[in-house]
């Protein structure tokens, strides 16, 4: 397996663009979080689905962030409008089922809004 | 709420010699708990995990684990360390089995030759 995709992995774009971040998580999983790493708060977990219902959203920081996972092998992270104190590295990670696994991690997008 | 602790930002070893990762936790029932490292640009990567029974683990790249119940450490180790090991290292608790991960801060290791 190719491992989880993310793509892009780099994103550069205008205060106020929409930006969509995509994952395309390990197949056969059934759990997947988004998380963002940032200097200042370490890694935070934004929202997580388990077999492709979103469970718990509590992280995501304000409206203008949403999540989707219209099927098992998709999800993608919204930001609109976007803001310069959105620029992190968006990491997507994919979990089996199982008790107690661990999660596998892709290789995250840098976004940088200015 | 379980919550994790790296007391250290930054820890320098020499090459060769042993090297510690610190990190304690808290949490309302049995912890489970996983270190991970991020190489420059690149994602995390799983080192090893507690889960129950022997109190040291052994992961990947030689990496071991102590979990201490009594000081509610799961401190990071490796007896002899090398520059390649210089990253950045995130230790994490889950209580629950399927219920995600709470990350430390992060500790970055740099190993000097």
């Amino acid at each position: 397996d190719a491992g989880v995709i993310q793509s892009p992995r780099h994103e550069v774009t205008e205060m106020g663009q929409e930006v969509t971040l995509r994952c395309k998580p390990i197949s056969g999983h059934d759990y997947l979080f988004w998380y963002r790493q940032t200097m200042m708060r370490g890694l935070e977990l934004l929202i997580y689905f388990n077999n492709n219902v979103p469970i718990d959203d509590s992280g995501m920081p304000e409206d203008r962030f949403s999540a989707k996972m219209p099927n098992a092998s998709f999800s993608t992270l919204k930001i609109q409008p976007s803001e310069p104190r959105d620029s992190a590295v968006y990491f997507c990670a994919s979990k089996p089922g199982q008790f107690y696994t661990e999660a596998f991690f892709g290789q995250g997008t840098r976004l940088t809004v200015v | 709420a379980q919550s994790v602790a790296q007391p250290e930002d930054q820890v320098n070893v020499a090459e060769g010699n042993p090297l510690t990762v610190k990190c304690t936790y808290s949490v309302s029932g049995n912890p489970y708990l996983f270190w991970y490292v991020q190489y420059p640009n690149r994602g995390l990567q799983f080192l090893l995990k507690y889960i129950t029974g022997d109190n040291l683990v052994k992961g990947s790249y030689g990496f071991e684990a102590e979990f201490n119940k009594s000081q509610t450490s799961f401190h990071l180790k490796k007896p002899s360390a090398l520059v390649s090991d210089s990253a950045l290292y995130f230790c994490a608790v889950r209580e629950t089995g399927n219920t995600p991960l709470v990350f430390g801060k992060g500790t970055r290791l740099s190993v000097i030759a």
